[in-house]
């Protein structure tokens, strides 16, 4: 099946810890992108990616880290610089082709709980 | 600054209704918008895209316009069945990124 994943589903952290997000795709997608999700809100974007190696800080990457050693992932890091972790994170890839209007393919998101 | 508002109040409509969602926006000239359904703890789905020089698109039971003077869309769901219950997001791109700007989305309830 083709698809993006996401890892874990629910994860709890103490303050001060940092903890990584897992994000892998097997749509043979360049672009990928994180964002955050609070309660009545909309999606922010945290990092995007339009291909291998390279990556862009979206509207709110303050304590955040992402790398893209390999094209099927792009993991997110939450550092304890983030001040307000807690919330629904989700992952996206698109075929990234510039001009082409491309739909997101979402993942199931994973819930950020910081204790 | 750029800025997106969907109706933040629920919607609330009794099956067989048609329900129209309204999405505006300031400061921004998209390219295209898009529309996508998230149900509760799952990630967005996409539904529709319109172009700036496209007035209206279909799909199915689902309809788009696109007013850039307005600076506003309207999303429609005739014949509603109650599960088309979900938050309804909206999202603006300029197309060289692919990164798009989302909307807080409004939640839609159709009664049985």
């Amino acid at each position: 099946d083709g698809g993006i994943t996401q890892s874990p589903k629910y994860l709890f952290r103490k303050e001060g810890q940092n903890v990584t997000l897992s994000c892998e795709q097997n749509l043979n997608h360049d672009a990928m992108y994180w964002y955050r999700q609070d309660p009545g809100q909309g999606l922010r974007l945290i990092y995007y990616s339009q291909i291998v190696n390279d990556f862009q800080k979206g509207d709110i990457a303050e304590g955040y880290s992402v790398s893209r050693e390999k094209k099927e992932s792009f993991p997110l890091t939450v550092t304890s610089a983030q001040k307000n972790p807690t919330a629904f994170y989700l992952c996206a890839s698109s075929t990234g082709n510039p001009g082409s209007y491309n739909e997101q393919f979402f993942g199931p998101g994973t819930r950020l709980t910081v204790l | 600054s750029q800025k997106i508002e969907q109706n933040s109040e629920a919607l609330n409509i009794q099956e067989g209704k048609t329900a129209t969602l309204t999405c505006n926006y300031t400061n921004y000239s998209p390219a295209y918008l898009q529309w996508y359904r998230q149900d509760p703890g799952r990630g967005p789905v996409f539904l529709l895209l319109i172009r700036e020089n496209e007035k209206e698109k279909r799909k199915e039971r689902l309809k788009v316009t696109f007013d850039t003077t307005l600076k506003q869309s309207l999303f429609h769901i005739t014949a509603s069945q109650p599960a088309d219950s979900a938050t309804y997001l909206c999202a603006l791109g300029s197309g060289n990124t692919g990164k798009l700007i989302f909307g807080q989305g409004t939640t839609l309830q159709v009664k049985p």
